[in-house]
């Protein structure tokens, strides 16, 4: 299995406060990715980078933001939580494009009430 | 627009019995396509993907997938399910040089004995 670790494992949070969700790789991948998963939905981009402090934003990136100032660490912070950020948030990794091979942590369930 | 459907939310097939899910896709290139699984708890883990040459797939745990361009479809298929391949299955697409791969909603597979 690929090194990927996400922290905290679950969350749960109150309207309007900071949060940030980790994700620290030992595979030194230079792309790293964020999506949140959602019943109906599959999943969305948050954000991704492609480098160390080369971020950009995906689909759903309003309230969101992130960084990367080492290779194995990649950062999503939700600057003021609301109810509708509440998801199962994921980590993943790859060496290439998104048309490599994925590697996906396990995952974030995070609560907002 | 770019979309991915997945038209079966749910699936139900019996132990030993073979199994098809599809996926069918919207794209105005050439697409790469994936097949991930998604066990209860856990990450995504890639099964197969396509990006050019023989239509038909093989993956990981027995499954294929065959492209069909006349129908924009990529169904995953596996002769002879097992009960440990209950999971969630997403179908993806995405295209050279694109970090964000379009998914589907998933289809969850319930196995019965």
């Amino acid at each position: 299995d690929a090194g990927i670790t996400q922290s905290p494992r679950h969350k749960v949070t109150e309207t309007g406060t900071p949060v940030t969700l980790r994700c620290h790789q030992t595979e030194n991948h230079r792309y790293m990715y964020w999506y949140r998963q959602d019943p109906g939905h599959g999943l969305r981009l948050i954000h991704y980078s492609y480098g160390v402090k080369d971020t950009d934003k995906g689909e759903v990136s309003d309230g969101y933001s992130v960084s990367r100032s080492k290779t194995e660490d990649f950062l999503l912070t939700l600057e003021s939580a609301t109810s509708s950020q509440t998801s199962v948030y994921f980590c993943a990794i790859s060496e290439g494009t998104t048309n490599e091979k994925l590697f996906f942590g396990s995952g974030t369930q995070l609560s907002v009430l | 627009a770019q979309s991915v459907t997945q038209p079966d939310i749910h699936i139900t097939v019996s132990e030993g019995a073979s199994l098809e899910l599809r996926c069918n896709y919207s794209y105005g290139a050439t697409p790469y396509l994936f097949w991930y699984v998604q066990s209860p708890g856990q990450g995504l883990q890639l099964l197969l993907k396509y990006f050019s040459g023989d239509t038909l797939v093989q993956g990981i745990k027995g499954f294929e997938a065959e492209f069909k361009r006349s129908q924009s479809s990529f169904n995953l298929r596996k002769p002879s399910v097992h009960w440990s391949d209950a999971a969630e299955y997403f179908c993806a697409v995405g295209a050279n040089s694109n970090y964000q791969l379009i998914w589907g909603a998933g289809t969850k597979l319930i196995i019965k004995p």
